[in-house]
């Protein structure tokens, strides 16, 4: 049974750029949920999709936008980067809106230079 | 504002030497604690759940056990493969399903 696949790994970004992350979710998982991990500041949520509707936001500038297409599979985008925006992000899926925790990817590391 | 508190930062252990790692939560109404593994570079990758005070759960070396406050990872004898990041996650008892996430524990086990 395949993960949660993410691509790309690895990406790297000058400041004012902007950039699409793709996230695949397990089969048959409809919720899919993004993260941003850094080392000052932990794992912290960014959105959340079920259904192709996002449902909650996390506390990030409108520069950071997702969607969710009907297939499940769903992409986040930020805009006008910004040197912060260096982390890695995480995507994490799961059957019914998270009720049983989420399944992690691998993640993109973003580098903005 | 749900708030996760994970100690210690870091954790040094030598193979066979058990020990603890301590979640304290503070949150308004609990759906469920999540236990995490990460592995440097990976995704967080899940262990255990655990939905009410006094539920326990275990996976090989691993035991996660839930009062209403905090939640404990006993690591029982330790390998050095056990080497990793642990973090702890709430999810609250609402319409937002979000995960709350701790800063996590870094364990390290020598042989």
């Amino acid at each position: 049974k395949a993960g949660v696949t993410q691509t790309p790994r690895y990406l790297i970004k000058t400041r004012g750029q902007q950039v699409t992350l793709s996230c695949s979710p397990i089969s048959g998982h409809r919720s899919v949920s993004w993260y941003q991990q850094t080392p000052g500041q932990g794992l912290q949520f960014l959105f959340e999709y079920f259904s192709e509707t996002q449902r909650n936001k996390g506390n990030f500038p409108g520069r950071f936008s997702g969607r969710q297409f009907s297939n499940s599979r769903s992409e986040m985008n930020v805009s006008t980067l910004e040197l912060g925006d260096s982390a890695l992000y995480l995507c994490a899926s799961s059957l019914v809106k998270g009720t049983y925790g989420y399944t992690f990817g691998s993640g993109t590391r973003l580098t903005v230079v | 504002e749900d708030q996760v508190t994970q100690s210690p930062e870091a954790l040094r252990l030598q193979e066979g030497e058990s020990s603890s790692l301590n979640c304290s939560y503070t949150v308004s109404g609990l759906r469920g604690l999540f236990w995490y593994r990460q592995d440097p570079g990976k995704g967080p990758e899940f262990l255990f759940t655990l939905y009410s005070a006094g539920e326990e759960k275990e996976k090989e070396r691993l035991k996660a056990t839930l009062t209403k406050k905090e939640s404990f990872l006993h690591i029982t004898a330790p390998k050095p493969e056990d080497s990793a990041t642990y973090l702890c996650a709430v999810q609250a008892n609402s319409n937002d399903y979000k995960l709350s996430f701790g800063a996590g524990t870094t364990v390290t086990v020598r042989a």
